[in-house]
């Protein structure tokens, strides 16, 4: 069975801070996705970044960066420069590659508290 | 940008009563979830849907629990007699067929209270 955990409940950061947010998944699959979405107080789930597990390379966009790696089993967001539109819960999913329906399995979150 | 709408945002309920959830997916997409997030934890997968009919389902997905398309626009979600467990934000998602995986696009959910 795959499993996500997101062992860092609640993390503050001053703004311009560099942060970043960690997972470690669990699956039996050689290919399966990872996913970061991101939770803001409005509450709906803003898609971030998919990966495949073929693909190791890092990634950056903007101030946000991801760094997957398959020999600890961690896909590791972080944010740089923090801001405090970045406060938000932000939550890591898996999705394995067999099936049909791409059934997402999402950790428990990290909350971020960015402040002045 | 087209995207998932869900209705309603938030709905009271008393236990024992019928409640439905309604989504719009994205019109091109061909799978359709629901998800649940009891307050403060984290998002559940419920159910998902293809080609008029449910693909796989978790144990949360019991028998008050059904989803229907029923005019080719709407995804519903109906729980027959609500739990006061039942009080969550019930996400819908969709995806477009091209590949078995990829993103999700979410709506804004539906808040359910049941008192």
């Amino acid at each position: 069975a795959q499993k996500v955990t997101q062992a860092q409940t609640e993390i503050s950061v001053v703004e311009k801070e560099d942060v970043t947010l960690d997972c470690v998944y669990e699956t039996r699959d050689t290919t399966y996705y990872l996913f970061w979405y991101k939770q803001p107080p409005s509450g709906e789930l803003v898609f971030l970044i998919r990966r495949n597990s073929f693909d190791e390379q890092n990634e950056i966009s903007g101030r946000y960066s991801w760094n997957f790696q398959k020999s600890t089993s961690s896909f590791n967001f972080t944010i740089t420069a923090s801001q405090v539109v970045d406060s938000a819960v932000y939550f890591c999913a898996l999705s394995e590659g067999t099936g049909t329906a791409s059934k997402l399995t999402f950790g428990t979150g990290t909350r971020l508290q960015v402040t002045l | 940008e087209p995207e998932v709408t869900q209705t309603p945002s938030h709905q009271v309920t008393q236990m024992g009563q019928e409640v439905i959830l309604r989504c719009v997916p994205i019109s091109n997409h061909l799978y359709f979830y629901w998800y649940r997030q009891i307050l403060g934890q984290k998002v559940e997968f419920l159910v998902s849907f293809y080609n008029n009919e449910i693909s796989e389902k978790s144990e949360i997905f019991d028998d008050q629990f059904s989803v229907e398309r029923p005019d080719g626009s709407n995804f519903t979600l109906k729980i027959r007699s609500t739990k006061l467990e039942d009080s969550a934000m019930y996400f819908c998602a969709s995806k477009p067929g091209q590949r078995l995986t990829g993103e999700l696009f979410f709506g804004e959910g539906s808040r359910l209270t049941v008192l």
